[in-house]
Formats: structure tokens, C-alpha cells, sequence
């Protein structure tokens, strides 16, 4: 079974503090996705990278592949209460598009 | 773009009774569409692959007779949870497949069995 462990499980932190959330497998993976999912919701895909190495920001999120295809990280500048959530990787192999989820890691940003 | 819906949102039926979740992909062509369950608190598990036109592949542990899964076109998958018991509660959320590398999820459908 490929597991994607992510970290931390549960995250509680202060509006406008900054924070990383980990993605780590050991086995490789073509592309890596990134959800938030609210309560009650479905997964909403954040962004998708397929390089190794690859970063991609968007607004006040920053997105890394790592280098190896085994690992992503999801770093949040500013947190702000609308960014609480469930935040989910997904890896992806080849063209089957079949995913494998992370573990989860659960946001709460507070005032 | 890339719209998915699920029917019905949410669903309570009593135990022994059989439940059908509707799952379409609005404004796109989905060869591939994905089941998944999700308990509280915890990360999506895969149920079943559904291609359209062919038999769906299941996980393992997923029984295929409980999970019924039929996509009988590019835009509509159904699951149907047969003789439903109380264990079946759950969240249950479809994804469809576009250009085969990316998912796009349902809002996902609350059973309660009673």
C-alpha cells in the first residue's frame, strides 16, 4: 500500500502566522495534488505539480514538489480564518489518474 | 469549468433498504469516475474506479455486491448501497477524471442509516 503521511495532523494557529504542512511517501509519484476540504464538502483542488523540484505559489500559498517526486510541502504566509480546513495531498502514477491520499491535515486559524 | 454534482446531498434510510447516490460531471466528459467513503475527521479512502461502459474496479475490502457502481455514460456514474446497514453511514464523495491526471470531487453525500 503507498501511504502519504502528512504533518502535522492538526494545526492551531493565530491569524497572520505563517505555517508548513508536509507531504512524505516513499514511493514516487508523477504528479501531487493539493485539496482543501471543508466540513460537509468536497475536496476543492488547490494545485496540481508534475516536476521535480517544481514550486508554484499561489497568492499566499506556496506549493513544492520535491526533487525526487516523493514528498510535497504546502507553506500558508498570513493565515487568515478563511484558510481553515481540512488540507489533503494526492499523488498521482502515470496516466491511470488514480489518486492516493494523504493522511490530512486539519487548519484552524483563529482571530 | 470542471463542475461535479452529487445527488442527493444528504439521505436517511432505515437499515435493509438500498440507497442510490448520483454522480455527474456537468460541463465535461468523464471517462473515469472515482468513488470514495470518508469517516469523521479522517482522509478520503478510494471505493471503486468507474470507467464508462465497463464493469467498475473495486479496492480491496470494498464488497462489489454492496457497492453497486454503474456509469452507464461520459457524464454519469451511480453508486448504490445495497441492503444498507448503520457500519454504511458515512460521507460518500464521487470524483471525476479530466485528461486523466487530475480529479475533480462531488460535494459529496451524507448516509445516515437508521
Amino acid at each position: 500500500t503507498q501511504l502519504l503521511e502528512q504533518s502535522p495532523q492538526f494545526l492551531s494557529i493565530q491569524e497572520g502566522e505563517n505555517l508548513t504542512v508536509y507531504c512524505n511517501s516513499s514511493s514516487v509519484f508523477s504528479s501531487l495534488q493539493w485539496y482543501r476540504q471543508e466540513p460537509g464538502e468536497g475536496p476543492v483542488l488547490l494545485v496540481t505539480v508534475v516536476t521535480g523540484g517544481e514550486v508554484k505559489k499561489l497568492k499566499r500559498l506556496t506549493f513544492q514538489f520535491g526533487d525526487a517526486r516523493k514528498d510535497s510541502s504546502l507553506h500558508i504566509t498570513a493565515a487568515q480564518p478563511g484558510d481553515t480546513g481540512l488540507y489533503l495531498c494526492a499523488g498521482g502514477k502515470g496516466t491511470a489518474s488514480k489518486l492516493t491520499f494523504g493522511t490530512g491535515t486539519r487548519l484552524q486559524v483563529t482571530l | 469549468g470542471a463542475v461535479v454534482s452529487q445527488h442527493p446531498s444528504r439521505v436517511i434510510c432505515k437499515s435493509g433498504t438500498s440507497v442510490k447516490i448520483e454522480c455527474r460531471s456537468l460541463d465535461f466528459q468523464a471517462t473515469t469516475m472515482f468513488w470514495y467513503r470518508q469517516f469523521p475527521k479522517k482522509s478520503l479512502m478510494l471505493m471503486a474506479t468507474s470507467n464508462e461502459g465497463s464493469k467498475a474496479t473495486y479496492e480491496q475490502g470494498v464488497e462489489k455486491d454492496k457497492f453497486l457502481i454503474n456509469h452507464a455514460s461520459l457524464t454519469l456514474s451511480t453508486l448504490t448501497v445495497t441492503s444498507a446497514h448503520p457500519e454504511d453511514s458515512s460521507f460518500y464523495i464521487c470524483s471525476a477524471s479530466l485528461l486523466m491526471v487530475e480529479q475533480f470531487f462531488g460535494p459529496g453525500t451524507r448516509l445516515t442509516v437508521l
